[in-house]
C-alpha cells in the first residue's frame, strides 16, 4: 500500500461543479503539499499545511492530523483548472517528499 | 514570490552525448535541490537530493555516474545525464527548498524535456 493516496484518479465534471480531491496518508508528517501540474509539465505549489484550512482565491484545502487526511476543494470550477493535482507529504524530519500518483481532473466548458 | 528557473526547457540530443540541465533559485538560497524524473502520465519519482557543497544522495537504482549532480553554490544545481541513450528520454524536474527546516516551502522549476535520439 502506497504512504500517500489519492482519490479519485481521475475527475471530469462541467464547468461550475464544486471539486474535491481527497489524501490520505499512513505516516507522520511535517507538511502536506498540495502541487497542480499542467499539460506542459510545470508544476506550480499550490499550498503546503500542516494544519487547519487555507484559502487561495477559489481553492480550499483542508487537512485532518489526527485522521491523516486533507482535501483540496475548487469551487465554480473553469475548464482552466484542468490539471493534475499532486499530494505530497514531507516525512517528520526528513528531507523528501512522498507523491501520491495524482488526480487528472478535467473540466468542460 | 519565489521563483525555481529550470533551463533548458526542451532539449534534444544525439545517442552517446551528454547533456546539462540548471536548475536555479532566482530570489531566495536553497540549500537542498531535488532532482526528479517523470515519465508519461506517471508519477514525480526522486532521483536524488543535491545539498549544496556536498555530494548528492541517490536513490536507490538511479546510477551515479550516469545522473551527474552538481550543488556548488546556494542559487544553483545542474544534472548532467551522461552518455544519454534513448530510454534516457524523459521530462526531470528540480525543487527547491527555501532554508534549512523540513517544513519550508518546496518550489519546483519548469521542467525539462530531453529526447535522445
Amino acid at each position: 500500500k502506497n504512504e500517500v493516496e489519492q482519490s479519485p484518479q481521475n475527475l471530469t465534471a462541467q464547468e461550475g461543479e464544486f471539486i474535491t480531491i481527497n489524501c490520505s496518508y499512513s505516516v507522520g508528517i511535517s507538511a502536506l503539499h498540495w502541487l497542480q501540474q499542467h499539460p506542459g509539465g510545470g508544476i506550480v505549489s499550490l499550498f503546503m499545511l500542516s494544519s487547519g484550512k487555507k484559502k487561495h482565491g477559489r481553492l480550499i484545502a483542508t487537512i485532518n492530523i489526527q485522521e491523516k487526511h486533507s482535501s483540496l476543494h475548487i469551487t465554480a470550477s473553469h475548464p482552466r483548472d484542468s490539471a493534475v493535482y499532486i499530494c505530497a507529504v514531507g516525512r517528520w524530519r526528513a528531507q523528501k517528499l512522498v507523491f501520491g500518483q495524482g488526480t487528472r481532473l478535467t473540466i468542460n466548458p | 514570490g519565489a521563483v525555481v528557473s529550470q533551463h533548458p526547457s526542451r532539449v534534444i540530443c544525439k545517442s552517446g552525448t551528454s547533456v546539462k540541465i540548471e536548475c536555479r533559485s532566482l530570489d531566495f538560497q536553497a540549500t537542498t535541490m531535488f532532482w526528479y524524473r517523470q515519465f508519461p502520465k506517471q508519477s514525480l519519482m526522486l532521483m536524488a537530493t543535491s545539498n549544496e557543497g556536498s555530494k548528492a544522495t541517490y536513490e536507490q537504482g538511479v546510477e551515479k555516474d550516469k545522473f551527474l549532480i552538481n550543488h556548488a553554490s546556494l542559487t544553483l544545481s545542474t544534472l548532467t545525464v551522461t552518455s544519454a541513450h534513448p530510454e534516457d528520454s524523459s521530462f526531470y524536474i528540480c525543487s527547491a527548498r527555501a532554508g534549512l527546516g523540513v517544513g519550508n516551502t518546496i518550489y519546483f522549476g519548469e521542467g525539462s524535456w530531453l529526447t535522445v535520439v
